[in-house]
């Protein structure tokens, strides 16, 4: 299996443009989730979804964040408008209990917003 | 809400020296902890999951413990190699939810 799958590896935007970011998750995992990475705050969980329908939106910061899974093989994390304090790595997992419940991600996105 | 702390932040050992990484979590009410492996620039790698009702769980040159009482997991590395350097974070899934509270993890360098 190729893993997690996320796109694009690296991106730097201007501030005010909209960035969006895109997973492929593990064929057959029915959890995916987005996580954030800053060096002050670490790993944030900023949305779970299960069977693709969303769980727990609670830790995306603030409106200008959405996520949608509009099928079982496809999530997308959009930032509009973007700001400078969003420059973060965004990861994307996923899991299932058929993996025991072992969370696997993929290599990350690293937006730089200028 | 479940808090996790690593101790130490950093480590630099020796080549061949076993060392042990500490993770400690607020809540006992746990489903299970995972040991994570982050090389620079790259995702996290599943490296041990102990469920709530293991003590630990050993892969190769890595075992991992858990006090579920004193909230406290080690991951315990023997022998360690250059290639073990890289970050390794500690992740707990309360029975409360489904979503890994992450500690910030410890960076550890094996110098040759």
């Amino acid at each position: 299996d190729a893993g997690v799958i996320q796109s694009p590896r690296h991106e730097v935007t201007e501030m005010g443009q909209e960035v969006t970011l895109r997973c492929k998750p593990i064929s057959g995992h029915n959890s995916l989730f987005w996580y954030r990475q800053t060096m002050m705050r670490g790993l944030e969980l900023l949305i779970y979804f299960n069977n693709n329908v969303p769980i727990d939106d609670s830790g995306m910061p603030e409106d200008r964040f959405s996520a949608k899974m509009p099928n079982a093989s496809f999530s997308t994390l959009k930032i509009q408008p973007s700001e400078p304090r969003d420059s973060a790595v965004y990861f994307c997992a996923s899991s299932s209990q058929i993996s025991g419940n072992t969370i696997y991600f993929g290599e990350g996105s690293w937006l730089t917003v200028v | 809400k479940q808090e996790v702390t690593q101790i130490p932040a950093a480590l630099s050992v020796p080549e061949g020296e076993n060392l042990v990484l500490n993770c400690s979590f607020t809540d006992s009410a746990i489903y299970n902890l995972q040991w994570f492996r982050q090389d620079p620039g790259k995702g996290l790698t599943s490296l041990l999951l102990i469920q709530s009702s293991q003590r630990e769980q050993t892969s190769g040159r890595l075992n991992a413990s858990l006090d579920k009482s004193s909230g406290r997991s080690t991951l315990y590395i023997a022998a360690s190699q250059p290639g073990d350097s890289a970050t390794y974070l500690c992740a707990v899934e309360s029975n409360s939810g489904y979503a890994l509270n992450f500690g910030k993890g410890t960076s550890l360098l094996v110098t040759p």
